[in-house]
Order: C-alpha cells, then structure tokens, then sequence
C-alpha cells in the first residue's frame, strides 16, 4: 500500500523549545494531509487539515498558532509545535490519502506517529 | 458526520472468532464504512471498507445489514497479535474527507 512516513518518531525537547515534525508521502501525492494527536489511552483528536499551497484548516479548540502547519508541497506537510510545554507531550499522527487509489472511496493511510515529550 | 458507537473492550482467547459490532444510526447514502486496527505508539492501520452486505479481504470480514445502520467486523482464529485498539468510521471518503475517530474498542487477545 501507499506509505506515508514521519520525521522523527520520537523526540524530547525541552520547554519552550520549537519542534517541528514531518510527514510525508513516499509514493504519491496529497493534496489534503491530516494531523492528529493522541493521548495515553485515548482515541485520536484530529487537529486540523493540511491543506496543499494554502491555509491549514484546525479543529475548534487547537490553536493555530501553537500549532503551525506548512504543506509546502504534494508530498510534505510540517507541523511545528511552537514553544512546547509539557501539556503538549502527545503521540501526534498524520495521514493522507491517495487520490490515484481505490477511485472514490480510498482509505487513509497513517505514518507511524512521533511522540512528543516535553521536559 | 456519522456518529459511532463501539464496545469499549472485548476479550478473546487464541484461536477464536471474533465480532465487532459498530453502530452508526445516521450513516448517510453517500458514506462507506471503514475500520482500522492500531497497535500502541503506531499509525492506525486499514483493515477493512465496505458499503453494503459482506466484504471479505485476507484478514477481516465485513458484515453490514440492508439498512445499513451497523456493521460487524469479524476476525477469524485470532491471535495474540491480534491485541490491538479497532476503530470503526463512517463517512464520505472521498478528496480531503477528514477521518473522525470514536472511542475504538480495545481487543485483548489471550494465550
């Protein structure tokens, strides 16, 4: 299948540090990337919609400017975590899908998570 | 978008059957059903899609009724790597849909 990759997969900064994390996909192109966050236990909270040449779309309650997003290309979507708290430590997802796939209805696929820990 | 309703765990021993049932009242026509299976610190990893009567691939089968407003995953002869957390989604999946997740239903898996 598709593979969608992140950078780095696991990372430990300390607080009030900047931390940005990739995703990207390997072997086709997005348009449309997603970023999720996950806590111990817990289900994923989409955070916002990357979106390709513009604007990040984010979830009611994420703040965009704590959260930047940069989809600079059809195959890479940054999100940086600007200064990181310890509030912020997560396990922080993206996913993609393939347009070029499965015709309509495609399925999503993830990259392996990056977990974020801030000391 | 089509709320979900799973169980929250199940348990299961080696070399059993098991079912997952989801529950998703308002599906709507356009929208497909779709489960993942996601290991801990790990991507959520698709299983499964389907729309309407049975859908089978190398690992899962796929049971949704006429009228649509639930559907059953069902693994064959589990095993203990089959311990994972299942999600069920609903939803029109084309373009940038985004993917909402429920709660999931936590699979333990014993020996």
């Amino acid at each position: 299948g598709a593979v969608v990759s992140q950078h780095p997969s696991w990372v430990i900064c300390k607080s009030g540090t900047s931390v940005k994390i990739e995703c990207r996909s390997l072997d086709f192109q997005a348009t449309t990337m997603f970023w999720y966050r996950q806590f111990p236990k817990q289900s994923l909270m989409l955070m916002a919609t990357s979106n390709e040449g513009s604007k990040a779309t984010y979830e009611q309650g994420v703040e965009k400017d704590k959260f930047l997003i940069n989809h600079a290309s059809l195959t890479l979507s940054t999100l940086t975590v600007t200064s990181a708290h310890p509030e912020d430590s997560s396990f922080y997802i993206c996913s993609a899908r393939d347009p070029q796939r499965g015709g309509m209805n495609t399925e999503a696929f993830f990259g392996q998570g990056t977990r974020l820990t801030v000391v | 978008l089509a709320k979900t309703t799973q169980p929250i765990s199940m348990d299961s021993y080696e070399g059993q059957e098991v079912n997952i049932t989801c529950s998703h009242n308002n599906i709507a026509t356009n929208d497909y059903i779709t489960w993942y299976q996601q290991f801990p610190s790990q991507g959520p990893r698709f299983i499964i899609q389907g729309y309407k009567t049975k859908v089978t691939n190398e690992v899962a089968s796929l049971f949704i009724p006429a009228d649509r407003k639930s559907s059953t995953l069902s693994l064959p002869r589990v095993s203990l790597s089959d311990t994972a957390v299942y999600y069920c989604l609903v939803g029109d999946t084309t373009g940038g849909f985004k993917t909402i997740f429920g709660a999931g239903t936590r699979l333990f898996v014993k020996a």
